[in-house]
């Protein structure tokens, strides 16, 4: 069946540096990307997302990668500091199918100040 | 998010209680979903609906029922909880066509505990 596998499942960073979660995807008919926050005893919130008919976008800090040939993308936070420090969810879904999204497991981040 | 409410954000009940959690939305979303959460563990999807008219199951749906009362409306039902249903419980609204399509929007959860 459908699957998105994430990892690692747990990252820890010193504030400042950089971090990379990765993810691939089962379903080569899937286009939609989006990545979700889920700060401690909070709710998961969008933080970015990508369509398929592009290959990168970035908002300030944050940038999300996709490779649809590999089936895999990527986020990557730059210049961390501790308020990034939550747990990280990708999915993905496909318009065809209603967008019924698959999650990954989840990556905790720590970052170390 | 405002626009997405759950009700209560906390139950504690017994085993073997009937217990309703419910779901409210003023986004105008057509999907709605309801999701696991369990301590360390990623998002579990219990069922999902497409409509009024259209209920799915999802990867965990035994020992549980829903109800799409209405597109704003969508309740989550454990017929005789166990204390292995103890967890935080999600729900989501989305589109699911369009521009926005798929983007998810998640309730502030509820925390159930079943003793």
């Amino acid at each position: 069946g459908e699957n998105v596998e994430q990892h690692p499942s747990t990252l820890s960073v010193q504030e400042g540096d950089s971090a990379v979660i990765k993810c691939t995807y089962s379903d080569s008919a899937s286009n939609y990307f989006p990545w979700y926050k889920q700060e401690l005893g909070k709710r998961p919130q969008l933080i970015i997302d990508i369509r398929s008919n592009v290959g990168e976008k970035k908002d300030q800090r944050i940038a999300v990668t996709l490779n649809k040939t590999a089936k895999h993308f990527s986020l990557h936070i730059t210049e961390t500091q501790p308020e990034d420090s939550a747990v990280y969810f990708c999915a993905a879904s496909k318009s065809t199918g209603g967008f019924k999204t698959i999650f990954g497991a989840g990556t905790r981040l720590f970052v170390k100040a | 998010d405002a626009d997405v409410t759950q009700t209560p954000r906390n139950r504690i009940t017994k085993t073997g209680k009937r217990i309703m959690l419910e779901c409210s939305q003023t986004k105008g979303h057509d999907r709605m979903y309801w999701y696991r959460q369990d301590p360390g563990l990623g998002l579990r999807l219990i069922y999902y609906s497409f409509d009024v008219k259209d209920i799915n199951k999802g990867e965990i749906s035994d020992g549980y029922s829903v109800s799409r009362q209405a597109q704003a409306k969508f309740s989550l039902s454990l017929e005789s909880a166990i204390p292995n249903q103890t967890a935080l419980y999600f729900c989501a609204t989305s589109w699911g066509s369009g521009s926005a399509g798929g983007t998810q929007y998640f309730g502030p959860g509820t925390r159930l505990t079943v003793l």
